[in-house]
């Protein structure tokens, strides 16, 4: 058990919906990172949040926002989803802002769009 | 962008053997290179990492190298056991762009 919590696991939608997905940082954690995992594209690094504030931005599709709260626990949102957005979707934390931290990564959600 | 290629997809290893898997990267100011073990249905998790100023280091049976003139990084597990067996991820963190880059994966069977 890595320390970091996502929920929900499994999600169910049809295409043109949003969801929200959910993660809370390892205690003490003040990063957090999101990636996208699926078949066709492998793992991507889509966004980063420190301490509340952006702090570096890979490969996410303007159709995906995030934010990180005071409480520092993150929400990632998908809108307008497509049958292509269907993957697997971590969230990592770690405890200072740069990628060489060890980032601890969470159990995943597992999207899938109909 | 970085891109990264990892070689090779499929890895099979008999117990006791070493293995060894290959990156490379095309960003020369890249400076961070990790590699992560993805069991199934589990999130990657971080096995070993090395800077751009550092050209090996070892963690008992792990080992990474990295050759910056030739763009690549390895990763070397010896004496490999049954629960060795993982997809194994290495990454590469741009230099100057903000985004990490993975290679596609290696997936590693120990045979007993």
């Amino acid at each position: 058990d890595s320390g970091v919590t996502q929920t929900p696991k499994h999600l169910i939608t049809a295409t043109g919906q949003r969801v929200t997905l959910r993660c809370s940082p390892r205690s003490g954690d003040l990063s957090v990172y999101w990636y996208q995992q699926s078949l066709d594209q492998g793992l991507q690094f889509l966004i980063q949040y420190y301490n509340g504030e952006e702090r570096a931005k890979g490969n996410i599709l303007e159709r995906f926002s995030a934010q990180q709260f005071p409480d520092l626990h993150s929400e990632l949102n998908l809108s307008s989803l497509e049958l292509g957005d269907s993957a697997l979707y971590f969230c990592a934390s770690s405890v200072g802002g740069g990628f060489t931290d060890t980032q601890y990564f969470g159990p995943g959600t597992r999207l899938t769009v109909l | 962008g970085e891109n990264v290629e990892q070689h090779p997809s499929t890895l099979s290893v008999q117990e006791g053997d070493s293995a060894v898997i290959k990156c490379t990267y095309s960003d020369s100011a890249s400076n961070y290179f990790p590699w992560y073990k993805q069991e199934l249905g589990k999130g990657p998790q971080l096995i070993i990492d090395i800077r751009s100023n550092v050209g090996e280091k070892k963690d008992q049976r792990i080992a990474v190298t990295l050759n910056k003139t030739a763009k690549h990084f390895s990763l070397h597990i010896t004496e490999t056991q049954p629960e060795d067996s993982a997809v194994y991820f290495c990454a590469a963190k741009e230099g100057y762009g903000q985004n990490f880059v993975f290679g596609p994966g290696t997936r590693l069977s120990v045979l007993p």
